[in-house]
């Protein structure tokens, strides 16, 4: 059954703790993409990825790392530099960068 | 960065009447992609528009471009209660190839 994975759906956290969440994919694709939503908001994008062993920033990447060393794989790391992680958290992937994305059904981040 | 702005934010209907939203965007594009997003769910593409492409269809959805304008609508006709959602659009590649980034959506209510 191909896809996108999100995992976990909820995932709660201490301040000042580093969190990852995970996001895999078997698609085959290229690209794969970070993005965090707000309450009433559009997506924000992190981090981006346009092929294995490479990424680039986002528009909000400051207290977010990432990593790509697999071509199905994409672990967002929020780490406590970030000063308001409390978010919905969605990952996506295309088969090349500007092309249709499938996305994840997201992880809700609770930082308390 | 290059994202789309959504316009109208939120808009009411009733079931049976035609839904339309509009995207203007800023730089050069390759393509120009519509999402829908249920509460709380991952985004889900809809359709994508080439820059070369004017006009194009999907069952419901009838989507234009104008690059002259920068700009780009999204029909959806007879709407049904189903299609409450949020829609975003995504300009694609470009001056911004790489990205793929989203504005703040259209809320769109259809009421029974």
């Amino acid at each position: 059954d191909g896809g996108i994975t999100q995992s976990p759906k909820y995932l709660f956290r201490k301040e000042g703790q580093n969190v990852t969440l995970s996001c895999e994919q078997n698609l085959n694709h290229d690209a794969m993409y970070w993005y965090r939503q707000d309450p009433g908001q559009g997506l924000r994008l992190i981090y981006y990825s346009q092929i294995v062993n490479d990424f680039q920033k986002g528009d909000i990447a400051e207290g977010y790392s990432v990593s790509r060393e697999k071509k199905e794989s994409f672990p967002l790391t929020v780490t406590s530099a970030q000063k308001n992680p409390t978010a919905f958290y969605l990952c996506a992937s295309g088969q090349a960068v500007g092309t249709e994305a499938f996305f994840g059904q997201g992880t809700r981040l609770t930082v308390v | 960065s290059q994202q789309g702005e959504e316009d109208p934010q939120a808009l009411s209907i009733q079931e049976g009447e035609n839904a339309t939203m509009n995207c203007s965007y800023k730089t050069s594009i390759n393509n120009l992609q519509w999402y829908r997003q249920n509460s709380g769910r991952g985004l889900v593409h809809l359709i994508l528009i080439r820059s070369n492409e004017r006009e194009k269809h999907s069952g419901r959805l009838r989507v234009t471009l104008d690059t002259s304008k920068k700009s780009s609508s999204l029909l959806i006709t007879a709407s049904r209660a189903a299609d409450t959602a949020s829609y975003f659009c995504a300009p694609a590649g470009g001056t911004s190839y790489g990205k793929l980034t989203f504005g703040q959506g259209t809320i769109l209510t259809v009421h029974p």
